[in-house]
């Protein structure tokens, strides 16, 4: 029973354009979220999270938004660059207990 | 120096034969964690630990055993390894302190195969 769903398995976009990552998840107890970068050989990386209290945060040019009524968030990239290229993996917990990853969306971004 | 080190970086073993995949840390951290990344199948989580006297299994545990030899240190078995545990391995720790939430880092990953 997969709790966290990340259903687009890749992305290709545009450089300069704006990359949109998909999570869903179905456990209502969840109420922090994350989202990790992972780079070829090397180990996942945060890269930014919210809380159940907010519907939005922002970190340069990385913004997570939160639809609590859907269960569903997504992270947006804008303008994506090259080196955005890599897996992104969201993940969830709730309080108190371990988090649980997604199984990733390989981005690309294009020339 | 990095903050999360896993040894070795990279093993072959055969069917049956007994590894073990060690991680060390230095950040402090009471939380440590191993997952499997297998491809199309994300991070699955295979044992944890919330502190030395405490360990959890995962969603994947059989066939592993773990050792959490001090606050530091967080060893993953493979008493008798079979190919299908060729895999990506990754240690990882946390420390949420009196928070609710939690931050994982991870360290760089042992690739393994069993031939």
């Amino acid at each position: 029973d997969q709790q966290v769903k990340q259903n687009s398995p890749s992305l290709s976009v545009q450089e300069g354009r704006i990359s949109i990552l998909n999570c869903d998840y179905t456990n209502s107890m969840f109420d922090y979220f994350l989202w990790y970068k992972k780079y070829p050989a090397e180990g996942p990386t945060f890269l930014i999270s919210i809380s159940s209290i907010k519907d939005k945060n922002e970190d340069g040019r990385f913004t997570v938004f939160l639809n609590k009524s859907a269960k569903h968030l997504s992270l947006h990239i804008v303008p994506s660059q090259p080196g955005d290229s890599a897996v992104y993996f969201c993940a969830a917990s709730a309080t108190w207990d371990k988090i649980i990853f997604g199984k990733g969306t390989r981005l690309h971004i294009l020339p | 120096d990095a903050d999360v080190t896993q040894t070795p970086r990279n093993r072959i073993t055969k069917t049956g034969k007994r590894i073990m995949l060690e991680c060390s840390q230095t950040k402090g951290h009471d939380r440590m964690y191993w997952y499997r990344q297998d491809p199309g199948l994300g991070l699955r989580l295979i044992y944890y630990s919330f502190d030395v006297k405490d360990i959890n299994k995962g969603e994947i545990s059989d066939g592993y055993s773990v050792s959490r030899q001090a606050q530091a240190k967080f060893s993953l078995s493979l008493e008798s390894a079979i190919p299908n545990q060729t895999a990506l391995y990754f240690c990882a720790t946390s420390d949420p302190g009196t928070a609710s939430t939690d931050t994982q880092y991870f360290g760089p990953g042992t690739r393994l195969t069993v031939l």
